[in-house]
């Protein structure tokens, strides 16, 4: 996980309530991933941003906000929690090849 | 629609070898990645695939067939260590889609 940092590791939200996770990385690498993780399941791609100042939807973003402050941070807000939510959530980064990727440690959300 | 197969689950003994397919169906394919993921940690960048054929690194070597549309993974001189989730991924559309994931179990 050298190089891409996630904040906070673990978070307890109520229904409601919004919270924003920070993704910041030192590769230099221009592509930027938020991916959720439920228990016994695959990663699912919520947002992704192909450089600086631009971002796309990816397979779940419903619920989900993102700016790409600066080639350095990615961060993924949610606006209104809700337990469907519930889940891990991965920042990853590329460099030339989509199927390289870096991820982050995680953050463990859990929402109540 | 893209959808990945993979086995939920594999069993194999120390010091044996073991093979872990993957099916795709997606469009745009770019190749086939395989990730492996200890539990609590991140998924890390295994092996990628984007022409056909085997690829090796050390115990682990990893093969493509496109017009197949299949892949496996193949771990050999398995360790203890090497008990994970082993993830497929293919690219396509700029993206990556995942297969469920299957669990690695190794006994001594």
């Amino acid at each position: 996980n050298a190089g891409v940092t996630q904040t906070p590791k673990f978070q307890v939200l109520k229904t409601g309530q919004s919270m924003t996770l920070q993704c910041a990385q030192d590769m230099n690498h221009n592509s930027m991933y938020w991916y959720r993780q439920d228990p016994g399941m695959g990663l699912r791609l919520i947002y992704y941003s192909a450089s600086e100042g631009t971002t796309d939807k990816g397979e779940v973003p419903n619920g989900y906000n993102v700016s790409r402050l600066n080639k350095r941070e990615f961060s993924l807000r949610l606006e209104s929690a809700a337990p469907s939510q519930t889940s891990v959530y991965f920042c990853a980064l590329s460099g030339t090849a989509l199927e390289t990727q870096y991820f982050g440690p995680g953050t463990r959300l859990l929402v109540l | 629609g893209q959808s990945l197969e993979q086995p939920s689950e594999v069993t194999a003994v120390e010091g044996a070898i073991v093979q872990i397919n993957c099916t795709y169906q997606t469009s745009g394919f770019y190749g086939l990645s395989w990730y492996q993921q200890h539990d609590g940690g991140a998924p890390t960048f295994l092996s990628y695939n984007a022409l056909d054929g085997l690829e090796e690194t050390g115990r682990f070597s990893s093969f493509l067939s496109r017009s197949d549309s299949y892949g496996y993974l193949l771990l050999q001189e398995l360790q203890m260590k090497d008990s994970a989730s082993y993830f497929c991924a293919v690219g396509s559309n700029y993206q990556l889609i995942w297969g469920a994931g299957t669990k690695l179990i190794i006994k001594p």
